[in-house]
């Protein structure tokens, strides 16, 4: 079974533009979950989607979106790119929304904000 | 507001001794742990978890105790072999509600052969 990708896997922009991610998740798989990881702060929770609808959101501000497909493909977007937003994006897919279902990680996105 | 801190950015273990990671949580709310191990160019990937009804949970060379009253859990690996060097992650989450995982800054675990 094919595991979770992401593309593009590295992305190079300029500050003030926006950009969006894609994840695939585990066939099977309807939710899916986006992670910020920076060396500072380690994996932070940017939202969960599953069926279509946003379950659950983490404390980003309101440029971070994300939007999930009928097929589970999801999306993140990123309006007016900041420096601080240069980071390994990750996404994770699971069957559906638990603690004890495993969630699978994407090996993640690189974006740089120049 | 770092809810679960790892203070030990990196660790080196000779091959073959114990390695013991450490990981504190601040919120009481947390009821479901798990470690997480990433290799460079990857994404992590789940190694071993604890519900806060256990105090230790085992898989093979892996070992998680749990510490509730402290708030504290530690990942013991024995022995250590060179391919366990990576990135470990301890993470937490409530079993109920809103279940995403919050993670620590990672350990970089070097294993030296």
């Amino acid at each position: 079974k094919a595991g979770v990708t992401q593309t593009p896997r590295y992305l190079i922009k300029t500050r003030g533009q926006q950009v969006t991610l894609s994840c695939s998740p585990i066939s099977g798989h309807r939710s899916v979950s986006w992670y910020q990881q920076t060396p500072g702060q380690g994996l932070q929770f940017l939202f969960e989607y599953f069926s279509e609808t946003q379950r659950n959101k983490g404390n980003f501000p309101g440029r971070f979106s994300g939007r999930q497909f009928s097929n589970s493909r999801s999306e993140m977007n990123v309006s007016t790119l900041e420096l601080g937003d240069s980071a390994l994006y990750l996404c994770a897919s699971r069957t559906i929304p638990g603690a004890h279902n495993e969630q699978f990680f994407g090996p993640g996105t690189r974006l740089t904000v120049l | 507001d770092q809810q679960v801190k790892q203070n030990s950015p990196s660790l080196s273990v000779q091959e073959g001794r114990i390695s013991i990671l450490n990981c504190d949580y601040t919120n009481s709310m947390f009821d479901y742990f798990l470690w997480y191990k990433k290799y460079p160019a990857e994404g992590p990937t789940f190694l071993i978890s604890i519900s806060s009804i256990k105090d230790k949970n085992e898989d093979g060379r892996f070992t998680v105790f749990l510490n509730k009253s402290a708030k504290h859990l530690s990942l013991h690996i024995v022995p250590s072999q060179p391919g366990d060097s990576a990135v470990y992650f301890c993470a937490a989450t409530p079993q109920t509600g809103a279940n995403n995982l919050f993670f620590g800054t990672g350990t970089r675990l070097t294993v030296i052969p």
